[in-house]
């Protein structure tokens, strides 16, 4: 069941700079989606959603880019942020479903 | 801010035992799930509970698991006869609505089956 994909399983990033996370899907009646944030042994963190009527939502420094045509979502981080350090999951659902998809994960470093 | 709180944090139980994982979701939610992330792996979906009913469940739902809520508060998931690859991390979450509803995840139940 590969229906959400991060291809990239890390990521390393200077503090301050942009972190840019990438998530496909292959579903296209998925119409919500959403970014959480995992620490070891700790449940996912909400962080940010969008649903598929729009293309962008932005909550302080997290901007959520989605691209219906290219089934594709992005998630922007700036300026990155040491605590920023984690791992990102991008997750969709559906109407009619209950249930989030989740992508495999993506592991964000902020380095000094 | 409310949270989703589970316990035990880590359990470990010899295979084939019964147990027992419990939820306290937030007090305002109608919609809870239990999820699971065997070490390495993806987040999986494993049932969602409405109404005191289940709404949806998963593949991996088999006849070895049942969900329950016995009171008002809490939300139990239980495992009758653990095998060895139950070994995960399973999360309780509870959302307001769905669809084009916000998920939130308790901190996990770390469970090794021996």
């Amino acid at each position: 069941d590969q229906q959400v994909k991060q291809n990239s399983p890390s990521l390393s990033v200077q503090e301050g700079r942009i972190s840019i996370l990438n998530c496909d899907y292959t579903n296209s009646m998925f119409d919500y989606f959403l970014w959480y944030k995992k620490y070891p042994a700790e449940g996912p963190t909400f962080l940010i959603s969008i649903s598929s009527i729009k293309d962008k939502n932005e909550d302080g420094r997290f901007t959520v880019f989605l691209n219906k045509s290219a089934k594709h979502l992005s998630l922007h981080i700036v300026p990155s942020q040491p605590g920023d350090s984690a791992v990102y999951f991008c997750a969709a659902s559906f109407q009619g479903a209950q249930k989030l998809v989740f992508g495999q994960g993506t592991r964000l470093t902020i380095n000094p | 801010e409310p949270e989703v709180t589970q316990t035990p944090s880590h359990q470990v139980t010899q295979m084939g035992q019964e147990v027992i994982l419990r939820c306290v979701p937030i007090s305002n939610h109608l919609y809870f799930y239990w999820y699971r992330q065997i070490l390495g792996q993806k987040v999986e979906f494993l049932v969602s509970f409405y109404n005191n009913e289940i709404s949806e469940k998963s593949e991996i739902f088999d006849d070895q698991f049942s969900v329950e809520r016995p009171d008002g508060s809490n939300f139990t998931l239980k495992i009758r006869s653990t095998k060895l690859e139950d070994s995960a991390m399973y999360f309780c979450a509870s959302s307001r609505t769905v669809p084009g509803n916000t998920i939130y995840f308790g901190e996990g139940s770390w469970l090794t089956v021996v």
